[in-house]
Order: structure tokens, then C-alpha cells, then sequence
């Protein structure tokens, strides 16, 4: 199976900071590569998918880049709704894996 | 609105079985892929199950975790998606997630809110 690796498992930072979250894979992905967002007690919720295309109704301060094995979700000005768990995933080849998590905490 | 509300869930003996439902409203399911995800408590996600939408005759994949103990299955008339659940082991107890994927875009797009299986003595 293909491994992803978030990095940082936890980012402290304020409303309207930037941030960046990073996806590594264990082998090559092309760009078949989602993110997800998931707060407590809710399912997730699709993000971004195909690395950088913006699913419907998501805010345009989400983007995503990358190719091959190494990804990156950018936020470009961080609002109260966007502290939350996120999670990269692959689905290039079976098993379909995600990344272990990043959390998003208010600093 | 697109919906998928899972049920089924509960407290289960090891070696026992569990089968869960999703239903599915808003949407026609047989035309999308349908996935399984579990979530142990208090850790990440991992995909178990998909079942392939109707143009593939809803053929199936399954993690290594769970093959040989667990199916998918549908019921196109109910627009429903199962799981059936065998043999279980306390490190199956996590929240069940089902989530649909687009058969062209192939990451799931919509998800429901889960329904908790535990499995213990």
C-alpha cells in the first residue's frame, strides 16, 4: 500500500494567517490526490481533488499543488470555520490511504 | 439534497457479525461509486470497502484488513449500500463512515456522519 505522511500533525496559528500543510507519498500519485477537512463529531468533507481542483462551494482561500509525491493544501487567510483535522488522501492505487491528519488549532 | 445516513451500528461481541446500512437520498447511488471508511476512535481514516457503480457492474475492492470477513453489497431498488461485517475483532470498533465517489472524479465527494461500531467482550 501506498503511505502518506502529513506534516505538522498539529499547526497552532491565528485567524487570518496563512498556513501550509504538506502530503508525502511513498511512491508516485500522479495527481490523484484529495483533501479533506473534518471537524468533531462530523463526517469529512471534501476539499480539493485531482491535487488542486476546488470541489464545489469551497471557499477560494483553500488551494491545493503538487504532483508525483509531494503535495501541498495552502490556506491562504484562515477563518474561525477552518480549525479543524485535515486529511490528505491517495487514490491512485488500491488501498485508497490517507495521510495520518493534520489538526488545526487556534494559537 | 444529496443524504447518506448510516445505521446498523452497535456493541458486538468478538467473533461476531454486524451489518450496517447506508441510505442514500438526493441522488441516484447505482450511477457513483460507493465507499466504506472507518474511523477508530480518536484516530485517522482508512477506506475498507468500494463498490463500483452500475456501468461496472458494481464490482468490489477490498483493504486487506477486511477481506475474507466483510461484503458490500447494494440494493438499487432501496438506493441503499450494506456491509455486512463477520467475524469481527475489537480492533474493528470504530465509527463506519460511507461516502460516494464520482466514477470519472474517483475521490469520494460526499460522506455521511457515520454510526459507531463497537466490538468487545
Amino acid at each position: 500500500d501506498i503511505q502518506m505522511t502529513q506534516s505538522p500533525s498539529t499547526l497552532s496559528a491565528s485567524v487570518g494567517d496563512r498556513v501550509t500543510i504538506t502530503c508525502r507519498a511513498s511512491q508516485t500519485i500522479s495527481r490523484w490526490l484529495a483533501w479533506h477537512q473534518q471537524k468533531p463529531g462530523k463526517g469529512p468533507k471534501l476539499l480539493i481533488y485531482e491535487t488542486s481542483n476546488l470541489e464545489s462551494g469551497v471557499p477560494s482561500r483553500f488551494s491545493g499543488s503538487g504532483s508525483g509525491t509531494e503535495f501541498t493544501l495552502t490556506i491562504s487567510s484562515l477563518e474561525p470555520d477552518d480549525f479543524a483535522i485535515y486529511y490528505c488522501q491517495q487514490y491512485n492505487s488500491y488501498s485508497l490511504t490517507f495521510g495520518q491528519g493534520t489538526r488545526l488549532e487556534i494559537k | 439534497e444529496v443524504q447518506l445516513v448510516e445505521s446498523g451500528g452497535g456493541l458486538v461481541q468478538p467473533g461476531g457479525s454486524l451489518r450496517l446500512s447506508c441510505a442514500a437520498s438526493g441522488f441516484t447511488s447505482s450511477d457513483y461509486y460507493m465507499d466504506w471508511v472507518r474511523q477508530a476512535p480518536g484516530k485517522g481514516l482508512e477506506w475498507i470497502s468500494r463498490s463500483r457503480n452500475k456501468g461496472n457492474s458494481f464490482s468490489t475492492e477490498y483493504a486487506a484488513s477486511v477481506r475474507g470477513r466483510f461484503t458490500i453489497s447494494r440494493d438499487v431498488s432501496k438506493n441503499s449500500l450494506y456491509l455486512q461485517m463477520n467475524s469481527l475483532k475489537t480492533e474493528d470498533t470504530a465509527v463506519y463512515y460511507c461516502a460516494r465517489t464520482p466514477a470519472g472524479q474517483n475521490a469520494f465527494d460526499f460522506w455521511g456522519q457515520g454510526t459507531l461500531v463497537t466490538v468487545s467482550s
